[in-house]
């Protein structure tokens, strides 16, 4: 069975500009999660979809948005980047209901540069 | 609100040496704990979770963890590491049906 897949793997980027980012989760996953991972704050929760609506999302400011589509892809857009946001965002996808009970699954990242 | 705290940051072992890696998290009530792993060049997995039951928790490539209620803790232990253990090591934690909350990770680096 195929991983997690996220597009693009690395992407630069500059203030004010918005970006996409892609994920894929395992066949047959129904939830997908985001991450943000710094040096400074470690592995951040985002969001986290089930069934294209979003169960729970952590403490980011609405710059950070995503969502599910019926085929369970997930994209997460951030819009009027900032030097902070520079960090690797994680996907990751698990089989079942919700966080408490799956074993998550992470893709690769993107490393996103904001210069 | 919730945290998960890992007291090392970078621990350097030399194989065979026993390794305990700490993590205590504050949450009142029923959680979750698991470990995750990064090998260097690859994705974060999971090494082993507790949801309920024995607090002795046993995961893969030898790795057990201890839940202990009355501490919030969540260490994980080796009796024996090898240099292929070297990664980072990050504890999370999640009440039910809420989201998950990860520790910043400790550094292991294993001297051959």
């Amino acid at each position: 069975k195929a991983g997690v897949t996220q597009t693009p793997r690395y992407l630069i980027k500059t203030r004010g500009q918005q970006v996409t980012l892609s994920c894929s989760p395992i066949s047959g996953h129904r939830s997908v999660s985001w991450y943000q991972q710094t040096p400074g704050q470690g592995l951040q929760f985002l969001f986290e979809y089930f069934s294209e609506t979003q169960r729970n999302k952590g403490n980011f400011p609405g710059r950070f948005s995503g969502r599910q589509f019926s085929n369970s892809r997930s994209e997460m857009n951030v819009s009027t980047l900032e030097l902070g946001d520079s960090a690797l965002y994680l996907c990751a996808s698990a089989a079942g209901t919700g966080l408490s009970t799956d074993t998550q699954y992470f893709g690769p990242g993107t490393r996103l540069t904001v210069l | 609100a919730q945290s998960v705290s890992q007291h090392n940051h970078h621990v350097i072992l030399s194989e065979a040496a026993s390794l305990e890696l700490g993590c205590n998290y504050s949450y009142g009530g029923t959680v979750n704990l698991f470990w995750y792993v990064q090998y260097p060049g690859q994705h974060l997995q999971l090494l082993l979770k507790y949801f309920s039951g024995d607090p002795l928790v046993k995961g893969i490539k030898g790795f057990e963890a201890e839940f202990i209620k009355s501490k919030f803790s969540f260490n994980l232990r080796k009796p024996s590491v090898q240099w292929s253990d070297t990664a980072e090591y990050f504890c999370a934690v999640n009440a039910r049906d809420d989201k998950i909350i990860f520790g910043k990770g400790t550094r292991l680096h294993i001297l051959p």
